[in-house]
């Protein structure tokens, strides 16, 4: 089935310094979705991108998609403690309405 | 804002009971979803449903079941607790069209002894 990889699995940061995740897929992604689990939350859906080479920012957030719509990045600029977390990035399932998350890029940020 | 009620956050059953887990949602959404969370394995799909009475396989459905009645409510039921269902599980929704956000519930923490 449809798989999606995420890279790091952690990433230690100090305060202040910028941060980011790549997703990747084997095929062509119809859209991809970011989430942010906070610790001893729930995931918390941040974003969706849709076109080729889309790019939207959210303050300190930018998320990309990918020319061929195979892979997708979050970078967080200045990181603050706040943005301590697990992110996700999901794309298009098997069916038509399922996603298959990528396994998470768990951030620390040392004050 | 779209609520997602998950019936318990955490629970501790013993091995060989039957176990229901309830979820309901206040947004009319037709999709719902069960997971499990576990550390280094992300989100693992159990099954999921597109409409009442609805429900389709997920990645790992070996050991559950479940039963959509009502269009709000989802309930994944462990048939007999084993020791590996130990785990994190979250339940979510969204509109039927396409592959929408979804939206999670707070999690139930199960412990099987």
């Amino acid at each position: 089935g449809q798989q999606v990889m995420q890279i790091p699995q952690y990433q230690h940061v100090q305060e202040g310094e910028d941060f980011t995740t790549y997703c990747n897929s084997s095929t062509t992604l119809s859209n991809i979705q970011w989430y942010k689990q906070r610790p001893g939350g729930h995931p918390v859906f941040l974003i969706q991108l849709v076109k080729s080479g889309e790019v939207k920012k959210q303050k300190r957030l930018t998320f990309q998609f990918g020319e061929a719509k195979k892979n997708s990045s979050l970078h967080i600029t200045a990181t603050q403690t706040t943005d301590v977390g697990t992110y996700f990035c999901a794309g298009p399932g098997a069916g038509s309405y399922q996603l298959t998350f990528g396994k998470g890029t768990k951030l620390s940020v040392i004050p | 804002d779209v609520k997602v009620t998950q019936s318990s956050r955490y629970l501790v059953k013993r091995t060989g009971e039957k176990v229901f887990l309830e979820c309901v949602q206040d947004m009319d959404h037709e999709n719902m979803f069960w997971y499990r969370q576990d550390p280094g394995l992300g989100l693992r799909l159990i099954y999921f449903s597109y409409d009442v009475k609805m429900k389709e396989k997920g990645d790992i459905p070996e050991g559950y079941s479940v039963s959509r009645e009502k269009k709000e409510r989802f309930s994944l039921i462990l048939e007999s607790a084993s020791t590996n269902q130990t785990s994190m599980y979250l339940c979510a929704s969204s509109f039927r069209a396409g592959q929408q956000p979804q939206h999670f519930g707070d999690g139930t923490r199960l412990s099987i002894l």
